[in-house]
């Protein structure tokens, strides 16, 4: 099973970018990498999804090195309301879907 | 207005009862899922249907059933044999695409029991 290894947690003051990298040692060649937030009492929401090298949509980006053994979620210039849980998943044939426990991102004024 | 949506959003079992928790959406996703989460940890996948009367098993599918008689809808019961179903219950879909495949939940149901 290609399942994912995360920080537990991470603190970051606003105005600050935060990296959050994601362990995913036994990806499958046809796998994406997908990151969702979940904010307390609702469900993940969708972030980014990529494959290789970087991708960036209007919220974050995402950093994939050539092994794709890892990955990077980056957020720029991080708010108060950015305090959530990040998930990293790794889709593997369709299958189960290991969400694991996430970091929980702490923002401080 | 197009998703997913869950009901009800609180819900109350008695002991020995059986309870049923609605999923219906209109994206016209093939994929469809149940998830459980305990306060503090992340999502755990109780069952997954990736087309219409077909369902398989996740990780801890024992004391929960499901259907799927209707593309648009996901019914899980929580049957008397799960014993601790106090959760925070969230239900998903996808396209089912096997490369890009992205999961679009529900605002979830918190199950207690009394």
């Amino acid at each position: 099973l290609a399942k994912t290894t995360q920080p537990i947690s991470m603190d970051s003051y606003e105005g600050q970018e935060v990296n959050i990298t994601c362990s995913h040692n036994n990806i499958a060649t046809n796998d994406y990498i997908t990151w969702y937030q979940q904010f307390p009492s609702q469900g993940p929401r969708f972030i980014i999804q990529g494959y290789k090298t970087k991708v960036t949509n209007e919220v974050a980006s995402l950093f994939i090195p050539a092994d794709r053994k890892s990955s990077t979620l980056s957020l720029p210039r991080v708010s108060l309301s950015d305090t959530a849980v990040y998930y990293c998943l790794v889709d593997y044939n369709f299958n189960k879907f290991y969400f694991g426990s996430g970091t929980k991102l702490n923002v401080k004024p | 207005d197009g998703g997913i949506t869950q009901s009800p959003k609180y819900l109350f079992r008695k002991e020995g009862q059986n309870v049923t928790l609605s999923c219906e959406q209109n994206l016209n996703h093939d994929a469809m899922y149940w998830y459980r989460q305990d306060p503090g940890q992340g999502l755990r996948l109780i069952y997954y249907s990736q087309i219409v009367n077909d369902f398989q098993k996740g990780d801890i599918a024992e004391g929960y059933s499901v259907s799927r008689e209707k593309k648009e809808s996901f019914p899980l019961t929580v049957t008397s044999a799960q014993k601790n179903p106090t959760a925070f219950y969230l239900c998903a879909s996808s396209t089912g695409n096997l490369a890009k495949n992205i999961q679009y939940f529900g605002a979830g149901t918190r199950l207690s029991v009394l």
